[in-house]
C-alpha cells in the first residue's frame, strides 16, 4: 500500500516551459487535492477533485490546470511557467466522507528560473 | 471558507521542556488533523482529531469542537521534534472537501 506518491520530487524549469506534476494513490479516495507551500503563507490550496470528472478552483488556480480522468490519478499542469510558480507543491487524498485523515505526498520542489 | 490560526507562530525551547500548540478554527468541523513537517519537507501526520483526546507517546492532542479549539502538547521535547507544526480543518456539511491549513508553528528545540 504506497499511499500518495507524487513525482518528480524536484524540478527546474526555464520560464515558459511547462509540465505534469503527477499524484497517485492507491486507497480508492474520492477526495484529491494540490496545494503549494510557500514560506510563511503555510500550504495553500490550489485545486480540489470529489470525483473523477469533476474537479473546482481552490485558493490560488490561476496558471494551474488539472483533470481527474481516473479515482487514482489527479495530474497538475503547468502550461507556461513563471518565476510566481517556483514553490513545494503537495498533492492529497480524503475519503469522500471527509471525516477520516487525509493522506499527503511526499512533495515537489519546482524553481522556475 | 473556514478560517484556521495557529498560535505562536515560533517557539524555541530547551531539550526537555513541555510545550503546548495551539490552533482556533472558526467553524464547526468534521476533520481536523495536526502534522509535523520535517526539516526535510515531509508533512507527517500526528493526529486525526476532529473531538476528544489522543496520545501518541510524548505527544498528545485535544481538540474542543464546541469551543472550536485544538490543542498539541509535546513533553520532553527533543531536537527530532523540531520543524513546523500544522493545524488543518475541512468544515462541516454540503460538499466542501477544502482542507484549511493554518500558517503553522516553527518550533527549534536546542540541545
Amino acid at each position: 500500500n504506497a499511499g500518495v506518491t507524487q513525482t518528480p520530487k524536484f524540478q527546474v524549469l526555464k520560464t515558459g516551459q511547462s509540465m505534469t506534476l503527477q499524484c497517485a494513490q492507491d486507497m480508492n479516495h474520492e477526495y484529491m487535492s494540490w496545494y503549494r507551500q510557500d514560506p510563511g503563507m503555510g500550504l495553500r490550496l490550489i485545486h480540489y477533485s470529489v470525483g473523477a470528472g469533476i474537479t473546482d478552483q481552490g485558493e490560488v488556480p490561476n496558471g494551474y490546470n488539472v483533470s481527474r480522468s481516473t479515482t487514482e490519478d489527479f495530474p497538475l499542469r503547468l502550461l507556461s511557467a513563471a518565476p510566481s510558480q517556483t514553490s513545494v507543491y503537495f498533492c492529497a487524498s480524503i475519503p469522500r466522507s471527509g471525516r477520516a485523515e487525509a493522506f499527503f505526498g511526499q512533495g515537489t520542489r519546482l524553481t522556475v528560473v | 471558507g473556514i478560517q484556521v490560526e495557529q498560535s505562536p507562530p515560533d517557539l524555541i525551547l530547551q531539550e526537555g521542556a513541555n510545550s503546548t500548540l495551539r490552533c482556533n478554527f472558526s467553524d464547526s468541523v468534521n476533520n481536523l488533523q495536526w502534522f509535523h513537517q520535517n526539516p526535510w519537507g515531509q508533512l507527517i501526520n500526528l493526529f486525526y482529531i476532529p473531538s476528544g483526546t489522543k496520545q501518541n507517546g510524548r505527544l498528545s492532542a485535544t481538540t474542543v469542537a464546541t469551543e472550536r479549539y485544538s490543542l498539541l502538547y509535546i513533553s520532553s521535547s527533543q531536537t527530532t521534534d523540531s520543524g513546523v507544526y500544522f493545524c488543518a480543518a475541512l468544515n462541516s456539511g454540503g460538499s466542501n472537501y477544502k482542507l484549511t491549513f493554518g500558517k503553522g508553528t516553527l518550533l527549534t528545540v536546542n540541545p
